[in-house]
């Protein structure tokens, strides 16, 4: 089955640390994102791809990093420079250029103690 | 950065009545889509809407875009329990990092609460 995986589902990480967060998608999308919810703030942006070995930021890049050297992948990078870190993170893909429906994996919470 | 505004921003009706949720807009909307979340879980699709004018409807689901393209409304008739959840806006909006480039820019959403 086509879909998209975002693993793990909860993170536990100590102050500091860097985390790395996976999104993987066998859709043959071109276009992956990265979003942060946190209660009451609905999803904000964080980086987003159109296609491999290129990305953008977001509205709120600071304290991430990303990469995209394959199409079935997205890994987001929780830096320590990111100064409150313990949020849900959700992934999507989608087509890209065409106006198709995005797909949304089940989200990854980061608790960072 | 570019918004969309919800509203609502949270909803509480009894069982069987209608309600409207509706999502704005300053910019023109290149796509807008129409998502129900479950607290701490995915995203799941409801609808989108590309052209202006355009409705579309699932079950007791019906969401419009208006002509302008920079208004978009949700409504439930007779609502039921299990439409309990966070309902999310997103909208296809050019980025700035080059032509034939798009971003998916979301509302803070609408959290509904359905008492039987």
């Amino acid at each position: 089955d086509g879909g998209i995986t975002q693993s793990p589902k909860y993170l536990f990480r100590k102050e500091g640390q860097n985390v790395t967060l996976s999104c993987e998608q066998n859709l043959n999308h071109d276009a992956m994102y990265w979003y942060r919810q946190d209660p009451g703030q609905g999803l904000r942006l964080i980086y987003y791809s159109q296609i491999v070995n290129d990305f953008q930021k977001g509205d709120i890049a600071e304290g991430y990093s990303v990469s995209r050297e394959k199409k079935e992948s997205f890994p987001l990078t929780v830096t320590s420079a990111q100064k409150n870190p313990t949020a849900f993170y959700l992934c999507a893909s989608s087509m890209g250029r065409r106006f198709t429906e995005a797909f949304f994996g089940q989200g990854t919470r980061l608790t960072v103690v | 950065s570019q918004e969309l505004e919800q509203s609502p921003q949270s909803l509480i009706v009894q069982e069987g009545k209608n309600l409207t949720i509706n999502c704005t807009s300053s910019k023109t909307l290149y796509g807008l889509y129409w998502y129900k979340q479950k607290y701490g879980e995915g995203l799941i699709f409801l609808m989108m809407l590309q052209k202006g004018g355009e409705e579309k409807s699932h079950e007791k689901i019906t969401a419009k875009l208006d002509e302008k393209k920079q208004q978009s409304s949700l409504h439930i008739t007779a609502s039921q329990p299990s439409h309990a959840g966070i309902y999310l806006c997103g909208a296809r909006m050019p980025s700035y990092s080059g032509a034939g480039s798009y971003q998916l820019t979301f509302g803070k959403g609408t959290k509904l609460s359905v008492i039987p």
